[in-house]
């Protein structure tokens, strides 16, 4: 079955700095790469993600990258904001045939914590 | 995004008694639901997945009469811990997903404490 890596498991960075964190994947069937935040009690909350057929994708101060060929994706957050600090989740899924997707695999999390 | 209202949000209750949760999702058709469990500072481990008007389908290891799901309609699943112990303590969170869409929207969680 598939298998996600995700680095670092903390990160602590400067307001203003920027944050990456990567995901290793190891299916290469897999064709979906969300990105989830989760706040502590909180469910997680989907921030963006990305198709396989699309390399890069950017929403404001967030983006993701992904190398099909390396089978690695990563989040991209720039000018971090204290409201940014949570657990980072990546996750993968594949398109099961028609219009069928299956479940998500997902990495073990990212603790982000941006001091102001 | 889709809003998924999952409750209750935390749950107290003595070893032995069976809680149930409920996730609704409140502005899309869910056809798909998934159950997850979350220890402290863990990663999600999905415990079972349901479709709207069949059987749930468990992950390995996950027993299947404890954690009862049902999906009776597209915008309701439940999830009870029948014969709660300590050990069934942890993080509940749904997930919803609509039919053909990739996209995955959380509930909130329910923390279970069983004492």
């Amino acid at each position: 079955g598939e298998n996600v890596e995700q680095h670092p498991s903390t990160l602590s960075v400067q307001e203003g700095d920027s944050a990456v964190i990567k995901c290793t994947y190891s299916d290469s069937a897999s064709n979906y790469f969300p990105w989830y935040k989760q706040e502590l009690g909180k469910g997680p909350q989907l921030i963006i993600d990305i198709r396989s057929n699309v390399g890069e994708k950017k929403d404001q101060r967030i983006a993701v990258t992904l190398n099909k060929t390396a089978k690695h994706f990563s989040l991209h957050i720039t000018e971090t904001q204290p409201e940014d600090s949570a657990v980072y989740f990546c996750a993968t899924g594949i398109r099961a045939g028609g219009t069928s997707y299956g479940k998500l695999t997902f990495g073990q999390g990212t603790i982000l914590t941006v001091h102001p | 995004g889709a809003v998924v209202s999952q409750h209750p949000s935390w749950v107290i209750c003595k070893s032995g008694t069976s809680v149930k949760i409920e996730c609704r999702s409140l502005d899309f058709q869910a056809t798909t639901m998934f159950w997850y469990r979350q220890f402290p500072k863990q990663s999600l481990m999905l415990m079972a997945t349901s479709n709207e008007g069949s059987k749930a389908t468990y992950e390995q290891g996950v027993e299947k009469d404890k954690f009862l799901i049902n999906h009776a309609s597209l915008t309701l699943s439940t999830l009870t811990v029948t014969s709660a112990h300590p050990e069934d303590s942890s993080f509940y969170i749904c997930s919803a997903r609509f039919r053909g869409r990739e996209k995955l929207f959380f509930g909130s969680g329910t923390q279970l404490s069983v004492l």
